[in-house]
């Protein structure tokens, strides 16, 4: 059974760091890895996907890297920003069969200090 | 390029009574599935439907159902609600065909059950 943890649950950091967020699967067999943000009580928005193929995707200040062999995903945030304030998700999308279902992690709860 | 939509944005139920959410997907997205959020469960899989078909479904009780129709928007039914289904309800959007496709959300229905 796929299982998603993210660490860490929550970061605080001050405004202008560079950080990285954690994501791990148990399972490889995955077709790909998906990044989301989640403002409180809104719907998710989609910020990267990388295919099982693939070692990374960046967009702007977003990085993200994909070790299907390991586990392990990460999001790379440069220059972090206090807009950037929201709970990050990553959920992977499993090999076998066709179906969009996701399996996502706890999120991580990032504040970024001005 | 409208995103997804979803209608209403918050309900407000007694135990025992039933309730229709609905899902408008992007167009030309023929492929859309729901999830629920809760504090304690994170986001979980309900069902996905595709070119009105179901073509997955997550550990739910009967009481949850879905329908999809020839234009893609989709609905689903919770009957005999009860308080542990208060959460928010997301619903997915994509193109369905092929297997590596993005995944974009609605901004959820608040339901709570009183």
């Amino acid at each position: 059974k796929q299982e998603v943890t993210q660490i860490p649950a929550a970061l605080s950091v001050p405004e202008g760091e560079n950080l990285v967020l954690n994501c791990s699967f148990t399972d490889s067999a995955i077709y790909n890895l998906q990044w989301f943000r989640q403002d409180p009580g809104k719907g998710l928005t989609s910020l990267l996907l990388i295919q099982s193929s693939q070692r990374e995707q960046t967009s702007g200040r977003l990085n993200a890297s994909l070790d299907k062999s390991s586990g392990r995903s990460t999001l790379y945030i440069a220059a972090s920003q206090p807009g950037d304030s929201a709970t990050y998700l990553c959920a992977v999308r499993r090999d076998g069969g066709a179906t969009n279902k996701l399996i996502f992690g706890t999120g991580t709860l990032l504040a970024v200090q001005p | 390029k409208a995103g997804v939509t979803q209608t209403p944005r918050y309900l407000i139920k007694t135990r025992g009574q039933q309730v229709t959410l609905s899902c408008s997907p992007i167009s030309g997205h023929r492929s859309v599935s729901w999830y629920q959020q809760t504090p304690g469960q994170g986001l979980q899989f309900l069902f996905e439907y595709f070119s009105e078909t179901q073509r997955n479904k997550g550990n739910f009780p009967g009481r949850f159902s879905g329908r999809q129709f020839s234009n893609s928007r989709s609905e689903m039914n919770v009957s005999t609600l009860e308080l542990g289904d208060s959460a928010l309800y997301l619903c997915a959007s994509s193109h369905g065909a092929d297997r590596y496709n993005e995944q974009f959300f609605g901004p959820g229905t608040r339901l709570t059950v009183l």
